[in-house]
Order: structure tokens, then C-alpha cells, then sequence
């Protein structure tokens, strides 16, 4: 069935850029999403990509899909303290609305 | 973006009982969706809710522990039934706008002990 995997972890300093990467299986996602969830809070939609398009950016957030390889990358640049979460990579089957998440990768930030 | 509410935001309840958790949506929605994400652990869909029909349940889910209501465009329910200590988790409702973004209610945090 249909996949989506992530790295657990990902630590970087203040001010640098974080680049947490994903990888599906389903060739005919038709949109793939990035949400972030706080300690103790629900899912925020941060973006996402149609899978025809190769890029999206959105203020510090920028989207690479490379649709050959099923990998889809979130880069946030100067990353804040603030951006201490979970983000969830998550595709939505092409055949429903049904949304596959990946297992999160939870981001920490060091000074 | 649509705004999602849902109620109770959290709860602690004795094994063999039943809660039901509501979501209301500020607009009309086609698509709604009940998930639940366990311990430290992603998000797993249980089913869809549809209007005017019985929900769609994904493997490993049934309408005899967790039914769910759609009674209009606005409102679910999803009630866990007959509790255990591995239902404890956090359950949320999602919907889908009709340019495919998908959103997130706060959950429901419920403790089974």
C-alpha cells in the first residue's frame, strides 16, 4: 500500500536553514502536504504542492518536489525558535481524499 | 481556510464506558474526516464521514466500536465505544475545502484508565 516515510529527528542552530526531506510511494499523489504540530496542539497546515509543479515558496518555507524520485523536501530558512515542532509530510491518494502521513519528524532547535 | 472546533478537548474515562466527540465546522463541507494519532505516533485515518450516508472505515476499523454521525454539512460525531487503554489517544476531525487543503480540528485527548 501506499507509503510515506520520514527521518524521526533533525537538529540545527538558530538563524541556519532546517531541510526535512520525504518519501513516498504512491506515483499518482495528486497533492502533497507539509503540517506542523506544537507539543500539545493539532495540525497546522503549512503548505502544500500540486504534483505538477516542481517548487512552492511561502515567506521563509520553500517546497522542492521531485516527482521522479517521490521526494518532496521542506526547507525553512533562518530558522527560529518558534519552528520547534513535529512536521508531518502527508500525500493524498489520487483516488479519494484520503491523506497518508508520514511518521513526523521533530525538529529542535540548539542556540 | 475553514475553523474547526470540537468537544471535549480532552477527557479521562473507566474502561467499558462510551464517549462521543463532536467537530463543528464554521462553513459547509463536503469532506470530513476522523483520525486518531496514538502516543507519539503519526496520524491514522478511521473513516469518512458522509453526509447522508454510513461512514467509510479504513482496515482495522468498524461502526461497532467507532460509529460516527453526519447529520449535516457542519457536524460529525465520532463515538469510541467500549473502551480500553489502547483506545487512548488523541482523536481529530478534518475537513476538506473544496480546493483540496485539508484542516485540522484541536483533538480530543482522551485517557482510558
Amino acid at each position: 500500500g501506499e507509503d510515506v516515510e520520514q527521518s524521526l529527528f533533525l537538529s540545527v542552530r538558530e538563524g541556519d536553514s532546517s531541510v526535512i526531506n520525504c518519501t513516498y510511494t504512491d506515483s499518482s499523489s495528486t497533492y502533497l502536504y507539509w503540517y506542523k504540530q506544537e507539543p500539545g496542539a493539532g495540525l497546522q497546515l503549512l503548505t502544500y504542492i500540486f504534483s505538477n509543479m516542481d517548487m512552492k515558496q511561502d515567506q521563509r518555507l520553500t517546497v522542492l518536489l521531485n516527482k521522479k524520485d517521490k521526494h518532496l523536501s521542506l526547507r525553512i530558512a533562518d530558522t527560529q525558535t518558534g519552528d520547534s515542532a513535529i512536521y508531518f509530510c502527508a500525500e493524498r491518494e489520487s483516488s479519494a481524499s484520503k491523506i497518508i502521513f508520514g511518521s513526523g519528524t521533530r525538529l529542535s532547535i540548539r542556540p | 481556510s475553514a475553523v474547526i472546533s470540537q468537544k471535549p478537548s480532552r477527557d479521562i474515562c473507566q474502561r467499558g464506558t462510551s464517549l462521543t466527540i463532536q467537530c463543528q465546522v464554521d462553513s459547509q463541507v463536503t469532506m470530513m474526516f476522523w483520525y486518531r494519532q496514538q502516543p507519539g505516533q503519526s496520524l491514522t485515518l478511521i473513516a469518512t464521514a458522509n453526509q447522508g450516508s454510513e461512514a467509510t472505515y479504513e482496515s482495522g476499523f468498524v461502526i461497532d466500536k467507532f460509529p460516527i454521525s453526519r447529520p449535516n454539512l457542519t457536524f460529525s460525531t465520532l463515538t469510541v465505544s467500549n473502551m480500553s487503554p489502547e483506545d487512548s489517544s488523541i482523536y481529530l476531525c478534518s475537513v476538506e475545502s473544496t480546493d483540496y487543503e485539508q484542516y485540522f480540528g484541536p483533538g480530543t485527548r482522551l485517557t482510558v484508565t
